[in-house]
């Protein structure tokens, strides 16, 4: 079985500060990692992927996110926010064997840009 | 490209009605994912179709079923509409399959979705 675990329903930021949003994984498999975001009345767009290659992963729009195996973590981060990064971020991760295509998804963190 | 469409974009029904809500994939995409969004439960994962055939399944009711055609394209039906099934239904496509020799790993693609209100 898998999970994933986002801390922090609710994340506010300034314009132009450190965004962070954290997502803790647990799987009985090595993991497919990916983050996701939704902007209201959308569907969900793919941020990064991390896919066992390498542990830094960099994304679109200047996000990127760090594999660490031994503290089963999976945090977005971008150094610095801005307005139109405000949406819903969702962590979601999938088994790595066979053609499972199953995404488990968090519960989702909802950024918030002050400006 | 175009992306992943479906349709309706919006639906009403009544409890105890059912509805089809469609997907059309990505053009060369096999996989088709359905998911439910709920604000209480999030996102959760109805079934993944590959060439007509269900390879995965969610814990969803059998009032749940889905199918998809020769051509890719899938429809999700939901019998005896309840309250609950108020949620909106995502449909991802992804090349699907496994890549050889070297594997890669596909990703999926989301469709706008089809917010669905039982009243």
């Amino acid at each position: 079985a898998q999970s994933v675990t986002q801390l922090g329903s609710h994340v506010s930021v300034s314009e132009g500060a450190l965004v962070l949003l954290r997502c803790n994984y647990s799987s009985s498999v090595p993991p497919y990692l990916f983050w996701y975001v939704q902007y209201p009345n959308q569907g969900l767009q793919l941020l990064l992927k991390y896919t066992s290659a390498a542990t830094l992963v960099k994304g679109i729009n200047g996000f990127e996110a760090e594999f660490k195996k031994s503290e089963t973590s999976f945090h977005l981060t971008k150094p610095s926010a801005h307005m139109r990064d405000a949406a819903e971020y969702f962590c979601a991760v999938r088994n790595s064997g066979g053609s499972n295509y199953k995404l488990t998804f968090g519960k989702g963190t909802l950024l918030t840009v002050n400006p | 490209k175009a992306g992943v469409t479906q349709t309706p974009r919006y639906l009403i029904k009544t409890r105890g009605q059912q509805v089809t809500l469609s997907c059309s994939p990505i053009s060369g995409h096999r996989s088709v994912s359905w998911y439910q969004q709920t604000p209480g439960q999030g996102l959760q994962f109805l079934f993944e179709y590959f060439s007509e055939t269900q390879r995965n399944k969610g814990n969803f009711p059998g009032r749940f079923s889905g199918r998809q055609f020769s051509n890719s394209r899938s429809e999700m039906n939901v019998s005896t509409l309840e309250l609950g099934d108020s949620a909106l239904y995502l449909c991802a496509s992804s090349p699907g399959g496994t890549s050889f020799p070297q594997r890669i790993v596909y990703e999926q693609y989301f469709g706008p979705g089809t917010r669905l209100t039982v009243t």
